[in-house]
């Protein structure tokens, strides 16, 4: 069966433009997670789905990011006016449900972001 | 503030060797998770480790969680060149649902 997908796999952008990632879940997930990882820093979270429950946006570095989740399946992460430290690596996953971390988390094979 | 600590961040070593990579916080998990990375790929779960003390092994692979549930290590015998990426500890603290990961240990087997 299919994995958890991402788009594009590459994105280069100039300062102050906007950007939009793309993540498609595994069919029947009902959980997803946005993280980003980057040098120096290693993987962070930074918000999650989980059904139609309001999402947990508390590892959002700042305003400029948001995400949201259409349908209880595709999400997009818009990154407003972007800087050149938000140059990462970002990392979608899915998973069946959220369980305390004992759920298995499948990731996408991310999106590279680099802000010139 | 990172929470989990991974040492060595780099390990270079030759195949057949043994390792260890260990993974220290000071806060207790409820549960911590092991994943590998591979260049261009997302992380995949190797192992979910819940009980402390607890030990699991996954073929030459060997998982543990300390007895406080603040540190695990993996141990790696006779390692073979497709052991090669970068090992990531992850854990949850509490009831949270969230993932906070280690600093990653990135390891290197050569022929």
């Amino acid at each position: 069966g299919a994995g958890v997908s991402q788009s594009p796999s590459n994105k280069v952008t100039e300062k102050g433009k906007d950007v939009e990632l793309r993540c498609d879940p595994i069919s029947g997930h009902t959980a997803l997670y946005w993280y980003r990882q980057s040098l120096g820093q290693g993987l962070e979270f930074l918000i999650y789905f989980q059904g139609n429950s309001a999402p947990d946006k508390s590892g959002l570095p700042s305003d400029r990011f948001s995400a949201e989740r259409t349908g209880g399946s595709v999400s997009t992460l818009t990154i407003q006016r972007t800087q050149q430290e938000d140059s990462a690596v970002y990392l979608c996953a899915s998973s069946y449900r959220v369980g305390l971390g004992l759920e298995t988390q499948y990731f996408g094979p991310g999106t590279r972001l680099l802000v010139l | 503030t990172q929470l989990l600590e991974q040492s060595p961040q780099f390990l270079s070593i030759q195949e057949g060797e043994n390792l260890t990579v260990y993974c220290n916080s000071s806060s207790v998990f409820s549960s911590l998770q092991w994943y590998r990375q591979e260049p261009g790929e997302g992380p995949v779960l190797l192992v979910t480790v819940v009980t402390g003390g607890e030990v699991k092994k996954l073929k030459r692979l060997t998982f543990q969680f300390g007895d406080a549930r603040k540190d695990s290590s993996l141990h790696i015998t006779a390692a073979q060149p497709g052991d090669t990426g970068l090992y990531l500890c992850a854990g949850v603290i509490g009831t949270a649902s969230k993932l906070t990961f280690g600093t990653g240990t990135r390891l290197q087997v050569t022929l």
